[in-house]
């Protein structure tokens, strides 16, 4: 079966850095990705990792060990829009996503 | 269109009424998401369209959950006499062919359902 495991919740400051962890479980791998979902809206597009490694964005960067089953969101000079959940997905077997139940990114001042 | 278009935004309803959910796909997106989120959830599988196969229902609850899509185009999700249960944002998607391609989803803005 699949599996994906982020932490609930995230409390971090305004200008710092954080760091979003997943873990995954899956029969065959082809991929990860990782949402933005603000209250209220719908979850947009971040990333897709397919290979192992760091991949840099502009502030947020996404990374991916498949030997591991790990990835994490880096995310640089935080600011208080940035507060949201972060959605870490991977694709199941019929080409839908599996999605993890979010870390929600508190930002304070 | 430009986006994904879901309508109403918003639907309050009383129990034991049909609701139907309404979307519209990006113009050649060929792959059609439904979703389901409770509050502080995440999200929740329910089915999936594909071109003209077969759609993949392996998420819908139960049999009071449809949904049909023409072609390649809009999609309605019907809840027949709804419960409190349902209550949810009802999230559709769509992408170019399939998830696995990289392009990832384009989600539309929910339709907020209230069972009361």
């Amino acid at each position: 079966g699949q599996n994906i495991d982020q932490p609930t919740e995230m409390t971090a400051t305004e200008g710092a850095i954080v760091q979003i962890n997943c873990t995954y479980q899956t029969s065959g791998f082809n991929g990860l990705f990782w949402y933005q979902q603000h209250a209220g809206e719908a979850p947009t597009f971040l990333s897709y990792n397919v290979l192992d490694g760091l991949e840099e964005k502009g502030r947020f960067s996404s990374f991916l060990s498949r030997s591991k089953g790990y990835s994490y969101l880096l995310l640089k000079e935080l600011q208080m829009k940035d507060s949201a959940s972060y959605l870490c997905a991977v694709p199941g077997s019929n080409y839908q996503l599996i999605w993890g139940a979010g870390t929600k990114l508190i930002i304070k001042p | 269109g430009a986006g994904v278009s879901q309508s109403p935004s918003n639907k309050v309803t009383e129990k034991g009424k049909d609701v139907e959910l309404r979307c519209d796909p990006i113009s050649g997106h060929t792959a059609l998401y439904w979703y389901r989120q409770r509050l502080g959830q995440g999200l929740e599988f329910l089915i999936y369209f594909q071109g003209n196969s077969a759609p993949d229902k392996s998420g819908l609850p139960s049999d009071r959950f449809s949904a049909e899509r023409t072609g390649e185009s809009v999609s309605t999700l019907t809840i027949q006499r709804t419960q409190q249960e349902d209550s949810a944002v009802y999230l559709c998607a769509s992408s170019l062919i399939g998830a696995l391609q990289g392009g990832g989803y384009t989600f539309g803005s929910g339709t907020r359902l209230t069972v009361v």
